[in-house]
């Protein structure tokens, strides 16, 4: 399997703070990289899909990059309802693997 | 607006048979663009997939399952199922159903969630 590790597991912020969450996967995944957001006692939700395409509603405020094997979640300007938890996602190989999550919490 | 909705027991016995069903509306599961898929996630914990069907009956299991787990799709009532058999407590979790889009490999919507315990 494909092992995503993300980093941070958890980090402090204020809003309006810039955010950056990174993404290793233990192979490349060429551009098979997709970026959840989840909310207590909440299915998921798709931010961004191929790596830097922002899902059809999800503020600009969200982007995301990076190729082969390293990527990164930016939340830019962060907002009171961006405290979350963040997945990433890869969908290069069965089986489809997670990160273990990435935890934003209020300063 | 697509909306997924599972449904099910929320208990079942520890070697009995998890059978969870998934409900879409507002677009086919027909539709080649997409296909549909199972995932869990234990309480507190991250998310596993389990699984997945493609419109032609296709399927792939996460091969930590695969003995265990089935995914089949019924058109006619835009419905696809999941039954997970020889439960344990290891598999108490929520699961979600989600549908999956072709190209990404991205779940772009997904139903609420529903608890399955596995206790005698």
């Amino acid at each position: 399997d494909i092992q995503m590790t993300q980093s941070p597991s958890s980090l402090s912020a204020s809003v309006g703070d810039r955010v950056t969450i990174t993404c290793r996967a233990s192979q490349i995944i060429s551009n098979f990289l997709n970026w959840y957001q989840q909310k207590p006692g909440k299915a998921p939700k798709l931010l961004i899909y191929a790596v830097s395409s922002l899902q059809s509603g999800v503020p600009s405020r969200f982007t995301g990059s990076g190729s082969g094997t390293d990527f990164t979640l930016t939340i830019s300007n962060l907002q009171p309802e961006d405290f979350a938890t963040y997945y990433c996602q890869q969908s290069n190989r069965n089986p489809a693997t997670f990160g273990q999550g990435t935890k934003v919490e209020i300063k | 607006q697509v909306q997924l909705q599972e449904s099910g027991p929320g208990l079942v016995k520890p070697s009995q048979t998890l059978s969870l069903t998934c409900t879409v509306s507002g677009g086919s599961i027909s539709s080649a663009s997409y296909y549909c898929s199972w995932i869990r996630q234990p309480a507190g914990k991250g998310l596993e997939w389990i699984g997945r069907i493609y419109t032609s009956g296709s399927t792939d299991y996460n091969p930590s399952l695969k003995s265990r787990v089935t995914i089949s799709l019924d058109t006619s009532k835009n419905q696809f199922s999941l039954k997970l058999s020889s439960v344990t407590a290891a598999d108490t979790a929520v699961y979600y159903c989600a549908r999956t889009q072709y190209g990404s490999g991205s779940y772009d919507y997904w139903g609420q969630g529903t608890l399955v315990t596995v206790s005698s």
